[in-house]
């Protein structure tokens, strides 16, 4: 059974600080990683994606992959109020299959 | 432009009785899915069809059939819905190679 495991908070930070999210995978054979927002009652959207370690960068939102660690990450600068959702990890695997996290809660107070 | 598009919305049914959810998407995916996300145990795999004409179990297939009708269309199926099947469902779909998911609006199944 692949896994992929994320804290499930609530994270909370302050408006403007840096919310980092994290998630670890289980296959060390897993090529594509997603990060997903969910906004209660709401459809998951895709925000980000990495295929390549290192950094990618998209506005506020900076994906990190680690390969060697099975690792990803998500950092979101300046944080609003409106970033306050779930954010789910998934790792593309064999067959096309998808993985997901819990997902992490994220607060970001005025 | 749609993407993926599930039906209905919300559901109510009764212990035993049947139930099909449909869900198409227009982007020419071969790869579609049903998920089910209950509170704090994220989206759990149930069917899935790599393309058209194969389907495969996932995480929790037990109560549930999926047929892929055609390249566009995956139907869920509920023979005699349980109370433990209350959940959001989710459909998706996806291309090939690093293709991410694009998820339908959910349906809120509510079985008594």
């Amino acid at each position: 059974q692949k896994e992929v495991e994320q804290n499930s908070g609530p994270l909370s930070v302050p408006e403007g600080a840096i919310a980092s999210l994290n998630c670890t995978y289980s296959d060390r054979g897993s090529q594509s990683f997603f990060w997903y927002r969910q906004y209660s009652g709401k459809s998951p959207e895709l925000i980000m994606f990495i295929y390549s370690n290192g950094d990618k960068e998209d506005g506020r939102f900076t994906a990190q992959l680690n390969k060697a660690s099975q690792y990803v990450s998500l950092l979101i600068r300046d944080s609003q109020p409106s970033d306050s959702a779930t954010y789910l990890c998934a790792v593309k695997g064999d067959f096309n299959k998808f993985y997901f996290g819990s997902g992490t809660k994220l607060n970001v107070k005025p | 432009n749609a993407g993926v598009t599930q039906t209905p919305k919300f559901q109510v049914l009764k212990t035993g009785q049947s139930m099909t959810l449909q869900c198409a998407q227009d982007m020419n995916h071969n790869s579609m899915y049903w998920y089910r996300q209950d509170p704090g145990m994220g989206l759990r795999l149930i069917y899935y069809s790599a393309s058209e004409g194969t389907t495969d179990k996932g995480e929790v297939p037990n109560g549930y059939n999926v047929s892929r009708l055609n390249k566009r269309e995956f139907s869920l199926r509920l023979e005699s819905a349980a109370p433990s099947q209350t959940s959001v469902y989710f459909c998706a779909s996806s291309g090939t190679g690093n293709s991410p998911l694009h998820f339908g609006n959910g349906t809120r199944l509510t079985v008594t």
